[in-house]
C-alpha cells in the first residue's frame, strides 16, 4: 500500500522560504513515476503547484513557478518543495501526491494523496 | 487558459441520485477526473479518465463526459457521501493541471 507523508514547519514568517518534504513508502521514487504538490487555502479549493518526474523533469504552475523548486531525493525516497518569499496568501494545507501521467493521452491525475500538512505564514 | 466550472452546492435526500457537473469548452475532448474530499481529510480520486472507477470505490459512483459538460453521478446517496467534489482536467495548452472550484454535496 502506497503511503505519502508530508512534513515541515507549521509556521513560516513572511518573506521566508517554506520547505516541505514528502516521504514515500510502498513505492519507489526511482520508478518511472511522477510526484506532485497541491495546496488548499483555508476554506477554499485545490490549487496545483506542480509535479516532478524521478529524473527531475517538472511540470510547474506558471503562477508560482518563479518561487517554486521541486526536487527528488532517491536515497531517502522522498520529494521536496521549496517556496520562496512567502506571504499570508501562501497559508494553506499542502498535499503531496503520486501523479499518473500519460502524455500522449494528455492525462494527468493524482491517484494517491498524503494526509496534508498545514502551513501558516505569519510573523 | 482553460477553465472548468462547477456548481457550488448540491443538496438532496438519502437514496436520491446526485449529479455534479463540470462545465468547460468542448470538455468532451479532455479526460476528466473526480476527487472526493470529506471534511478534514485529503482528496481521494473516485473517477478517473471520465468514467473509470478505482478499486474500492462503490459502483454507485459513475462518470460521463459529453459536449461541454462532464458529470459525476452518485446513485442512492448516503450520509457518508457528504463531501466536497472536485473535477480536474489537464490543460495541454499551458501544461497545467486545472481544478474546478468544487461542489459541496449535502445529504439532507
Amino acid at each position: 500500500q502506497v503511503q505519502l507523508q508530508e512534513s515541515g514547519p507549521g509556521l513560516v514568517k513572511p518573506s521566508d522560504t517554506l520547505s516541505l518534504t514528502c516521504a514515500v513508502s510502498g513505492d519507489s521514487i526511482s520508478s518511472p513515476k511522477w510526484w506532485g504538490w497541491i495546496r488548499q487555502p483555508p476554506g477554499k479549493g485545490l490549487e496545483w503547484i506542480g509535479h516532478i518526474y524521478y529524473s527531475g523533469s517538472t511540470y510547474d504552475n506558471t503562477s508560482l513557478k518563479s518561487r517554486v523548486t521541486m526536487s527528488v531525493d532517491t536515497s531517502k525516497n522522498q520529494i521536496s518543495l521549496k517556496l520562496t518569499s512567502v506571504t499570508a496568501l501562501d497559508t494553506a494545507v499542502y498535499y503531496c501526491a503520486r501523479v499518473v501521467v500519460l502524455p500522449a493521452a494528455r492525462i494527468h491525475y493524482m491517484d494517491v494523496w498524503g494526509k496534508g500538512t498545514t502551513v501558516t505564514v505569519s510573523s | 487558459s482553460y477553465v472548468v466550472t462547477q456548481p457550488p452546492s448540491v443538496a438532496l435526500a438519502p437514496g436520491q441520485t446526485a449529479r455534479i457537473t463540470c462545465g468547460g469548452n468542448n470538455i468532451a475532448n479532455r479526460r476528466v477526473h473526480w476527487y472526493q474530499q470529506r471534511p478534514g481529510q485529503a482528496p481521494v480520486v473516485v473517477i478517473y479518465k471520465d468514467k473509470d472507477r478505482p478499486s474500492g470505490i462503490p459502483e454507485r459512483f459513475s462518470g460521463s463526459n459529453s459536449g461541454n459538460t462532464a458529470t459525476l453521478t452518485i446513485s442512492r446517496v448516503e450520509a457518508g457521501d457528504e463531501a466536497d467534489y472536485y473535477c480536474q482536467v489537464w490543460d495541454s495548452g499551458r501544461d497545467h493541471v486545472v481544478f474546478g472550484g468544487g461542489t459541496t454535496l449535502t445529504v439532507l
